[in-house]
């Protein structure tokens, strides 16, 4: 089956420490995405990358850093810069549906950070 | 600046009656897609329908309508027959069609009663 697998689902990591969140994808779309979702808010762009070895920066890029080195994976670091990193994160990919850009999600990881 | 306004933090609806969910945007842009995810509990977002800005009839996909108003820059959510399973949040989203970029609404939880 194609999709979108994040791993793990839940996270917990100690403050000051970098922690890398895995995005793999099947689904043979050039596009990738990192959200963060914060409790009753909608999702935050992070990331994108719209092909290998190519990526831009979001609206909240501070203390993240990403790589697109394969065009199925796309992780994501969230470094100890970033002030607070406790959040759910989703990971999504596109392809053109009838002409619409259809995003797919992830399970989505949710980070704690103590 | 792009913004999408979600008014309904909440809303509780009975079985089988239908329900609106609001969304309004906030842009100068003419050409303007809008998107409805469902977020169930386990996290993952789905895509539910898309209205272009050009597009002259409303979408539809099955229990799914928009009611777009483009003078009122309203792109409002209607589902008819409520099930149990639709109980979620619902996340409305836009973006400009020169943008890959897409803004989300702070979502409204739906709980259906049985």
């Amino acid at each position: 089956d194609g999709g979108i697998t994040q791993s793990p689902k839940y996270l917990f990591r100690k403050e000051g420490q970098n922690v890398t969140l895995s995005c793999e994808q099947n689904l043979n779309h050039d596009a990738m995405y990192w959200y963060r979702q914060d409790p009753g808010q909608g999702l935050r762009l992070i990331y994108y990358s719209q092909i290998v070895n190519d990526f831009q920066k979001g609206d909240i890029a501070e203390g993240y850093s990403v790589s697109r080195e394969k065009k199925e994976s796309f992780p994501l670091t969230v470094t100890s810069a970033q002030k607070n990193p406790t959040a759910f994160y989703l990971c999504a990919s596109s392809m053109m549906v009838a002409g619409v850009e259809e995003q797919y999600f992830g399970p989505g990881t949710r980070l704690t950070v103590t | 600046a792009q913004k999408i306004t979600q008014t309904q933090p909440g809303m509780f609806v009975q079985e089988k009656e239908a329900v609106t969910l609001d969304c309004t945007y906030d842009t100068s842009d003419q050409s303007y897609g809008l998107f409805w995810y469902k977020q169930p509990s386990s996290g993952e977002m789905i895509f539910l329908i898309y209205q272009g800005s050009y597009d002259e009839q409303n979408a539809t996909e099955g229990r799914y309508s928009l009611n777009f108003q483009k003078a009122r820059k309203s792109a409002n959510l209607v589902i008819s027959a409520s099930q149990l399973g639709d109980s979620a949040m619902y996340f409305c989203a836009g973006r400009m069609d020169s943008n890959y970029q897409l803004i989300w609404g702070a979502g409204t939880k739906l709980i259906i009663k049985p």
